[in-house]
């Protein structure tokens, strides 16, 4: 089964403008969860979709956004790009029947912001 | 909310020694305990994980201990190997999304 992957793998944006992460969980999967990684801040939950509905927000501001389409796969967007916003962005599927599954992570997105 | 506390940041050890990496958790909801690998260009994999209603899992070289009580649970590598050279973290779950610990960097010398 292939798994998690995500596109595009390197990034690099200038301050305010705005960039779009994909994801395609594994085959099956219907939850995806995005993560902010950071060396300062470590992982941190961004939020979670299931069957295309939000189901979960961490604390971020409404510049990060998402979406997922019907065929599971999400993307995420982050408007008006701060510095701070350079970090891995990953993304986990899991087959979305109970929160706690295991998480399976893809490979990362790695965005700079200059 | 909940807090994940991990310890050591870093970890060095010769190979064939044991490691271990504790993390103490605040939500006494919290009842699913993963632990991550993360090694350099790559998103975190899963190596274990262990449920509440666990006080102990073990697979191969690597076991995990719970103590609920407590609130804290640990990692524990036997018999390290120079591939067992990443980034480890704990996360815990209850009714918030995956809250992770901030990682320890684990160092197995040759």
């Amino acid at each position: 089964k292939a798994g998690v992957t995500q596109t595009p793998r390197y990034l690099i944006k200038t301050r305010g403008q705005q960039v779009t992460l994909s994801c395609s969980p594994i085959s099956g999967h219907r939850s995806v969860s995005w993560y902010q990684q950071t060396p300062g801040q470590g992982l941190q939950f961004l939020f979670e979709y299931f069957s295309e509905t939000q189901r979960n927000k961490g604390n971020f501001p409404g510049r990060f956004s998402g979406r997922q389409f019907s065929n599971s796969r999400s993307e995420m967007n982050v408007s008006t790009l701060e510095l701070g916003d350079s970090a891995l962005y990953l993304c986990a599927s899991t087959s979305g029947g109970a929160y706690k599954e295991t998480q399976y992570f893809g490979p990362g997105t790695r965005l700079l912001v200059l | 909310g909940e807090n994940v506390e991990q310890h050591p940041s870093t970890l060095s050890v010769q190979e064939g020694d044991s490691a271990v990496i504790k993390c103490t958790y605040s939500d006494s909801a919290s009842n699913y305990f993963p632990w991550y690998k993360q090694e350099l260009g790559k998103g975190p994999q899963l190596i274990i994980d262990i449920r509440s209603n666990v006080g102990e899992k073990k697979d191969q070289r690597i076991a995990v201990t719970l103590n609920k009580t407590a609130k804290h649970f640990s990692l524990h590598i036997t018999e390290t190997q120079p591939e067992d050279s990443a980034v480890y973290f704990c996360a815990a779950m209850g009714n918030t999304p995956l809250v992770f610990g901030k990682g320890t960097r684990l160092s197995v010398i040759a």
